[in-house]
């Protein structure tokens, strides 16, 4: 068991670049989920979905777009990247109430 | 949505004392409340939570107590040891099972 899987680790992209960070889980959970993490202000929810075919938005989903595109996998857009953008960004996963964490990537946007 | 709010932002303990941390929310119909530990570069791995029907739960060195009635809820750790440096963030439920979290408590344990 892998758990929550996460790529890539790091990326830098320069203003305006679009990218796609890709996660997968093989715990069968249902819901997934999207946060990103900023120095002082925790984890703050940016997308998720409760089953396959369903997504929503969290707390901060300005700039993004996200893809359930199977059980397993749960996909996070940036269609044209922002210095505002620059974090770490976290998948998780859950079948009751507990998430479970990928390892998370780390992005700039320059 | 909930609002989390946890504090001190930053403890620094001698090991061997006990640190506490305090989290106040916002939506009375939460029902679950996590704590997670999140060590340098690392991904956030879930320490001990609570359930709205509990108003303590323990696991050897640490330990969660939940006031629903003043909703808050507090992260007691005793005997600190250096390997319990590390940023600690609580959460609270919100909408059935989306998350909301604090922003964090960085631990220091000195030798």
């Amino acid at each position: 068991n892998a758990g929550v899987t996460q790529t890539p680790k790091f990326q830098v992209l320069k203003t305006g670049q679009s990218m796609t960070l890709q996660c997968a889980q093989d715990m069968n959970h249902n819901s997934m989920y999207w946060y990103r993490q900023d120095p002082g202000m925790g984890l703050r929810l940016i997308y998720y979905s409760a089953s396959e075919g369903t997504t929503d938005k969290g707390e901060v989903p300005n700039g993004y777009n996200v893809s359930r595109l199977n059980k397993r996998e749960f996909s996070l857009r940036l269609e044209s990247a922002a210095p505002s953008q620059t974090s770490v960004y976290f998948c998780a996963s859950s079948v009751t109430n507990e998430q479970f964490f990928g390892p998370g990537t780390r992005l700039t946007v320059l | 949505g909930e609002n989390v709010e946890q504090h001190p932002s930053t403890l620094s303990v001698q090991e061997g004392d006990s640190a506490v941390i305090k989290c106040t929310y916002s939506d009375s119909a939460s029902n679950y409340f996590p704590w997670y530990k999140q060590e340098l570069g690392k991904r956030p791995q879930l320490i001990i939570d609570i359930r709205s029907n509990v108003g303590e739960k323990k696991d050897q060195r640490i330990a969660v107590t939940l006031n629903k009635t003043a909703k808050h809820f507090s992260l007691h750790i005793t005997e600190t040891q250096p390997e319990d440096s590390a940023v600690y963030f609580c959460a609270a439920t919100f909408n059935d099972y989306k998350l909301s979290f604090g922003a964090g408590t960085t631990v220091t344990v000195r030798a």
